[in-house]
């Protein structure tokens, strides 16, 4: 049973860099999609963005100047980086595969809650 | 982005009670549709793919329907264990997009 789980800071201040990492085990890294998605307090679901196993990359435009997803195989792991954060930013980020196809989630992570606050 | 409308946004309902919750898309997604089920503090489970395909391990409780933009997840009859928000995603056009959820709540 693949497992995932994200780790990283759960506050971040105000114009800095949100970096978190989610490592699988259970499996390995093959030809799935590998997403990032987010759900503010208490709101709906937003799919920020996926790396495909080649390296390939598809953000969400509303954030597209902001992040960036990577891939280290050796590893197991994905990560996600978004930078000059703000208040709006502050979620439950969870990391997430669609290994099946690529359009829906098989497998997610617990999640993680990001604060953005000085 | 493709914008997805779920209705209600909360519905109240008793253990064996049939429920509807319907998702429209704002423009036609080929039935690339999934349905999710959340409960408090959880991440999402995938009920539903392709508009009405049963993931392995899914009650037969749930099903799928529609096409087009206009598609329904039924429960047929409802368990203390299906109280729950659920949400449609649309998986035709990135970025993929929810609907904003439905809140199964018990009467």
């Amino acid at each position: 049973q693949v497992q995932l789980q994200e780790s990283g800071p759960g506050l971040v201040k105000p114009s800095e860099t949100l970096s978190l990492t989610c490592t699988v085990s259970g499996g390995s890294i093959g030809s799935d999609y590998w997403n990032w998605i987010r759900q503010p307090p208490g709101k709906g679901l937003e799919w920020i963005g996926s790396i495909y196993y080649t390296g390939s990359t598809k953000y969400n435009p509303s954030l597209k100047s902001r992040v960036t997803i990577s891939l280290d195989t050796s590893k197991n792991q994905f990560a996600l980086t978004l930078t000059s954060v703000n208040a709006a930013d502050t979620a439950v980020y969870y990391c997430a595969i669609s290994a099946a196809r690529p359009r829906e989630i098989d497998y997610w992570g617990q999640g993680t809650l990001v604060t953005v606050s000085s | 982005d493709i914008q997805m409308t779920q209705s209600p946004s909360s519905v109240s309902a008793s253990v064996g009670d049939r429920v509807i919750i319907t998702c429209r898309a704002s423009q036609g997604i080929n039935n690339w549709l999934a349905w999710y089920q959340q409960k408090p503090g959880k991440a999402p489970t995938l009920l539903i793919y392709s508009a009405s395909t049963l993931q392995s391990g899914v009650p037969s409780r749930f099903s799928g329907s529609g096409s087009g933009t206009d598609f329904t997840l039924t429960i047929s009859s409802l368990q203390p264990e299906d109280f729950a928000t659920y949400y449609c995603q649309q998986g035709n056009t990135f970025p993929y997009t929810f609907g904003q959820g439905t809140k199964v709540e018990i009467k």
